[in-house]
């Protein structure tokens, strides 16, 4: 059964700094997602990641991914408060769907 | 931009009662799936529709619940005797394939008490 984590749980860091969330996932799988949601809203999708060494980046978030240790990182440079959110990473599950494993999130707090 | 809706946005609902919560995804998709999330806590999958059945579902998705896509727009979840433990945040996603990127609705908050 695939089990996807996410540490830290929580980030609090001051605007202007880096860090990095981390996500591990215990089997196989062709691809990753990040999506982000705000406080009682929707999952926006951030970015997917498809092959090993597979780097993508938006602003001041790059996502990358390495298959063979089973590990995304979503890192974030020069936080801003408006990056403030929940980060959810979320692998394909293998099968005939789509379904998604979701990590537990990271709720980040960027603090001016 | 397409966008996947849902309705009602809230609903409170007294244990027992049958709830609907409806789903309009992005137009030309053809793979539709629920996921819950409870207060505080990560989002699960519940079920997979594809070609007017179901493809996947987890072990959440008990004879409780079930999914219909009752014309060529709407995408239905009902669950028929609602418990506490349903009380939750039920997103419906949409995808154009199986590796498409699933994009989510903004969520119906179901509380049950």
């Amino acid at each position: 059964e695939l089990k996807v984590e996410q540490n830290p749980l929580f980030l609090s860091m001051q605007e202007g700094k880096n860090y990095t969330i981390y996500c591990n996932y215990s089997t196989t799988s062709d691809r990753l997602y990040w999506y982000r949601q705000d406080p009682g809203k929707s999952l926006e999708s951030l970015f997917v990641l498809l092959s090993n060494g597979a780097v993508k980046q938006e602003g001041r978030l790059m996502a990358s991914l390495d298959t063979k240790a089973r590990l995304s990182t979503l890192h974030i440079t020069a936080a801003v408060h408006d990056l403030s959110a929940t980060y959810f990473c979320a692998v394909v599950s293998g099968g005939a769907t789509n379904k998604l494993i979701f990590g537990t999130g990271t709720l980040l707090a960027v603090q001016p | 931009e397409p966008e996947v809706t849902q309705t009602p946005s809230h609903q409170v609902t007294q244990m027992g009662q049958e709830v609907i919560l409806r789903c309009v995804p992005i137009s030309n998709h053809l793979y539709f799936y629920w996921y819950r999330q409870i207060l505080g806590q990560k989002v699960e999958f519940l079920v997979s529709f594809y070609n007017n059945e179901i493809s996947e579902k987890s072990e959440i998705f008990d004879d409780q619940f079930s999914v219909e896509r009752p014309d060529g727009s709407n995408f239905t979840l009902k669950i028929r005797s609602t418990k506490l433990e349903d009380s939750a945040m039920y997103f419906c996603a949409s995808s154009a394939g199986t590796v498409g990127t699933q994009y989510f609705g903004p969520g119906t908050r179901l509380l049950v008490l």
